[in-house]
C-alpha cells in the first residue's frame, strides 16, 4: 500500500528564512510524485511533477528534489504570499489515484 | 481552459438527512475523483471513476456514500444518512489518461464543497 508522511506538521518562518519540507513515501513503483499548494478554503494547486531520483524542478522560490524515498520542497527567501498548506502525493506504476500526505501548513510572517 | 467546478461551496445540514453534490470535470479528462478532506489533513481518496466505469471505491462507505457518473462526464456524490464524523470539504478532481500532456500536470481539484453536519 502506498504511503506518504510529511513533516514538519507546521512551519513558522521570518520573511526570507529559507527552510525545506520534507515527504517521505513508500510506493510499489513510483510513477510520479507531485507538489500541490492549498490555501485556505481551496481546492490543491498543483506545482511540481517529479518523476526519478535525481530530478529537480523550480518555480519562482521554491524548488523541489526527489530520492528514491523522499522529496524536498525547498523555499528560497519566502515571503508572506507564500503562507499555505504544501501537500505532497505519489502515483503508482499500478493505478491512477494520488495517494495524499497529510501536508505541510507555511506560516511567513512580515 | 475552465477548471473543474463543484456546487455547492458549502452546506449545513443536521445529522441523518441526506445531501448531495455536483461536480464538472475538465473537459476531456476520463479519470474523476472524489476525496474527503478533513480538516488538517490531506485529501483521502472516496471513489475513482475511469469514463463511466468505478476503477477504486474502496475507501467508500458504501453504506451511506454513493457516487455515479453519467455518461462519463458530470458526477454526483450523494451521503445517506449523514453522520458528524462526516464534516469535511469534498474535493473533486479530474486528470486525463495516464499518457498525455497533462499527465505531468498530476489531478487537476475544483475548490470543494464544505459539510458541516451538526
Amino acid at each position: 500500500e502506498d504511503q506518504v508522511t510529511q513533516s514538519p506538521e507546521a512551519l513558522r518562518l521570518q520573511e526570507g528564512e529559507s527552510s525545506s519540507l520534507n515527504c517521505s513515501y513508500t510506493v510499489s513503483g513510483l510513477r510520479g510524485l507531485f507538489w500541490y499548494r492549498q490555501d485556505p478554503g481551496k481546492g490543491p494547486e498543483f506545482l511540481f511533477t517529479l518523476y526519478s531520483a535525481g530530478e529537480e524542478k523550480e518555480k519562482e522560490r521554491l524548488k523541489a528534489t526527489l530520492t528514491k524515498k523522499e522529496s524536498f520542497l525547498h523555499i528560497t527567501a519566502p515571503k508572506p504570499e507564500d503562507s499555505a498548506t504544501y501537500l505532497c502525493a505519489v502515483r503508482d506504476n499500478y493505478g491512477q489515484n494520488f495517494v495524499f500526505g497529510p501536508g505541510t501548513r507555511l506560516s511567513v510572517l512580515p | 481552459e475552465a477548471g473543474v467546478a463543484q456546487s455547492p461551496r458549502y452546506k449545513i445540514i443536521e445529522k441523518r438527512q441526506s445531501v448531495a453534490f455536483w461536480c464538472n470535470p475538465i473537459s476531456g479528462h476520463a479519470t474523476l475523483y472524489w476525496y474527503q478532506q478533513i480538516l488538517g489533513q490531506g485529501p483521502k481518496l472516496l471513489i475513482q471513476f475511469q469514463n463511466n466505469g468505478v476503477v477504486d471505491d474502496s475507501q467508500l462507505p458504501k453504506d451511506r456514500f454513493s457516487a455515479e457518473r453519467l455518461k462519463g462526464v458530470d458526477s454526483t456524490l450523494k451521503i445517506q444518512p449523514a453522520k458528524l464524523e462526516d464534516s469535511a470539504v469534498y474535493l473533486c478532481a479530474s486528470s486525463s489518461p495516464l499518457t498525455g500532456r497533462d499527465e505531468v500536470r498530476g489531478a487537476f481539484f475544483g475548490q470543494g464543497t464544505r459539510l458541516t453536519v451538526v
